[in-house]
């Protein structure tokens, strides 16, 4: 299974660009980088998705290296309600199935 | 609205029970998954329906057991064989299981059993 590896936390300023980190360094050439988010105690919040090229949408980029052994998701200008538990997700099986891991907390500070 | 809806948010039970967590979705969408959140940890897939009358166990199915009957709902029992049923769980449809599809989330079910 292709695994993905994330730093445990991080800490960004109010109004700055959040970078958030993702490995996946055994992905395969079909499987897609997804990103969620997941606030204490919901469900959790799709963002983003992409397979080679670089992402934008509303709410955030998707950065994937050339290689697609790793990408980076940006919030451009980061909000307190941008405090969350992140995931990046690559690994998808034969029922679409994800495979999450234990994600980055995020804390947005004021 | 459209979206996918789970009920009770809390739900509690007495140890030795089965108990039936609710997910209903009028999104249309064929594929719908089950996970369990625990503390502190990412999602585990406990089954997956990929279009009615069909299901597949994921990761964790022991002590779990699930039926596809209508497109829009896929309920998931809890039995007494669970051993640590105490946990978050969460719902999740697609529009099919394509792999280039995102999964839709519901607003969970926090069981705990007592």
């Amino acid at each position: 299974d292709a695994k993905t590896t994330q730093p445990p936390s991080m800490d960004c300023a109010e109004g700055r660009a959040a970078n958030l980190p993702c490995n996946h360094s055994t992905i395969s050439g079909n499987e897609y980088v997804y990103w969620y988010r997941q606030i204490h105690s919901q469900g959790p919040q799709y963002i983003i998705h992409g397979l080679k090229n670089n992402e934008t949408n509303e709410m955030a980029s998707l950065i994937i290296t050339e290689d697609r052994k790793s990408s980076t998701l940006i919030l451009p200008h980061a909000t307190l309600r941008d405090t969350a538990v992140y995931y990046c997700i690559v690994r998808v099986g034969a029922g679409n199935q994800f495979y999450f891991g234990t994600g980055t907390s995020l804390t947005v500070i004021p | 609205d459209g979206g996918i809806t789970q009920s009770p948010k809390y739900l509690f039970r007495k140890e030795g029970q089965n108990v039936t967590l609710s997910c209903e979705q009028n999104l249309n969408h064929d594929a719908m998954y089950w996970y369990r959140q625990d503390p502190g940890q990412g999602l585990r897939l406990i089954y997956y329906s990929q279009i009615v009358n069909d299901f597949q166990k994921g990761d964790i199915a022991e002590g779990y057991s699930v039926s596809r009957e209508k497109k829009e709902s896929f309920p998931l029992t809890v039995t007494s064989a669970q051993k640590n049923p105490t946990a978050f769980y969460l719902c999740a449809s697609s529009p099919d299981s394509s792999s280039y599809n995102e999964q839709f989330f519901g607003p969970g079910t926090r069981l705990t059993v007592l």
